[in-house]
């Protein structure tokens, strides 16, 4: 079982739509991070929390630490948000080594 | 600043060439890593620095070598180059641990094939 589990592993939906994609990990953590890689393949960090919740513009973070969970929201999706989100935690014991989901992949139709 | 640079963008290899992927970064991160993703797998790491003069390896080491001469530079090299190692490779940076717990930054890999 991989220490960093997301779902779902791929995702589609329509304009507009409210997106949610859940992160599950099974260690101690310092900090949960969400990624965006998009088609082309370049790698961006949205977001970087170790409690409660962040938003930025669309997107809002959440983490839960007693049951070790978070989710990524997307409010209002369009297709420009098609990309692969990614969950990697920082284990306690890992110093500033990330351990990775293996993303999941959102196609938002016009 | 440019952030973090890979290069090249894209290699064919035949088995058992030898090849340097090359990453230099801007920001004078301490922190450099590299990684590997295969399709339908998580970024697993390869190596790592947290400094100049300072490596260690990851998940994955083998069949790949590592150098950190300057803050700015982080080379990956392939010895004997092998089928397993056809994937996309990534180089991040990051400030490191503590209070800022900041996050990493990367590359726009290096999409490698062994053939």
């Amino acid at each position: 079982k991989n220490e960093v589990e997301q779902s779902p592993q791929n995702l589609t939906a329509q304009e507009g739509e409210f997106i949610t994609i859940n992160c599950s990990y099974s260690v101690g953590i310092s900090a949960l991070h969400w990624l965006q890689q998009h088609p082309g393949g370049g790698i961006v960090s949205l977001f970087m929390l170790s409690s409660g919740k962040k938003k930025h513009g669309r997107l809002i973070a959440t983490i839960n630490i007693q049951e070790k969970h978070s989710s990524l929201h997307i409010t209002a999706s369009h297709p420009r948000d098609s990309a692969v989100y990614i969950c990697a935690v920082r284990q306690e014991t890992s110093g500033s080594r990330l351990t990775f989901g293996e993303g999941t992949q959102l196609t938002v139709n016009p | 600043n440019a952030g973090v640079t890979q290069t090249p963008k894209f290699r064919i290899l035949k088995i058992g060439q030898s090849m340097t992927l090359q990453c230099t970064q801007d920001m004078n991160h301490n922190y450099m890593y590299w990684y590997r993703q295969d399709p339908g797998m998580g970024l697993k790491l390869i190596y790592y620095s947290v400094g100049a003069g300072i490596t260690d390896k990851g998940e994955v080491p083998n069949g790949y070598n590592v150098s950190r001469s300057t803050t700015e530079d982080f080379p990956l090299r392939l010895e004997l180059a092998a089928p397993s190692q056809t994937s996309v490779y990534f180089c991040a940076s990051s400030t490191g641990t503590g209070v800022s717990n900041q996050p990493q930054h990367f590359g726009d890999g290096t999409r490698l094939s062994i053939l």
